[in-house]
């Protein structure tokens, strides 16, 4: 199995709603990530976990709140959205950056809408 | 700060011809690697090759294969016998070693014209 698997692969929501975005990868990797990435453009990397523990938060807004509640798992939760927060957002996962800088393997994303 | 250039945002190609992808960036650490992602409409970004810095050998997997100049900081991709199925957004990514951060170029739009 070597998925990353998003759910759900489309959402419309409106600026006063919460709603969460999920990650599952059943591989056993160690470092899963949170890239948001607009039209035309590069992914922008979020936030990662390491071994459940964020290691790295790129300066995000707090109405993005990530929580890995296990070693297969990753969430994001969205509240007070803007319309600009609208994009694709893509979960990767990888064996590990910090000594084994192995390939990551990204899902298919949720393709957000903020209304 | 590491930067990744793609100077091509888009490229057009033959079904069956062979095209070459541009990629340069800029470190100053010895310890690094380099990816070519393909991200389809179908929006998931699929690894197509890997270089690691300490390696001199290019890389080759199947069609694709690169060229890395270590000197020059540049990672071209060669797309050879391309087919439809290649069309798609391709990105060039940099990881120092020990770091958790892939570093994106802007990406080439590849067009496969049959």
């Amino acid at each position: 199995d070597t998925e990353v698997t998003q759910t759900p692969k489309h959402l419309v929501m409106g600026m006063t709603n919460k709603k969460s975005l999920k990650c599952e990868q059943h591989m056993g990797h160690r470092a899963m990530y949170w890239y948001k990435q607009k039209a035309k453009k590069p992914p922008e990397l979020m936030f990662v976990y390491s071994y459940e523990k964020l290691s790295i938060n790129e300066s995000v807004p707090s109405r993005f709140s990530p929580e890995c509640p296990n070693s297969s798992l990753l969430n994001l939760h969205l509240h007070a959205l803007q319309p600009e927060d609208s994009a694709l957002y893509l979960c990767a996962s990888s064996l590990s950056w910090a000594r084994v800088n192995t390939e990551a393997f990204f899902g298919q994303g949720t393709r957000l809408t903020v209304v | 700060a590491q930067t990744v250039t793609q100077s091509q945002p888009e490229m057009s190609v033959q079904e069956a011809e062979t095209v070459t992808l541009s990629c340069t960036y800029d470190t100053s650490e010895s310890d690094y690697y380099l990816f070519w992602y393909k991200q389809p409409p179908s929006r998931q970004m699929i690894l197509v090759i890997r270089q690691e810095a300490y390696k001199q050998q290019n890389a080759t997997e199947n069609r694709f294969s690169v060229n890395f100049q270590k000197a020059a900081k540049s990672f071209s991709l060669k797309i050879s016998d391309s087919q439809l199925g290649d069309a798609a957004m391709y990105f060039c990514a940099y990881v120092q070693g020990g770091s958790e951060k892939l570093v994106f170029g802007k990406g080439t739009k590849l067009t496969v014209n049959p």
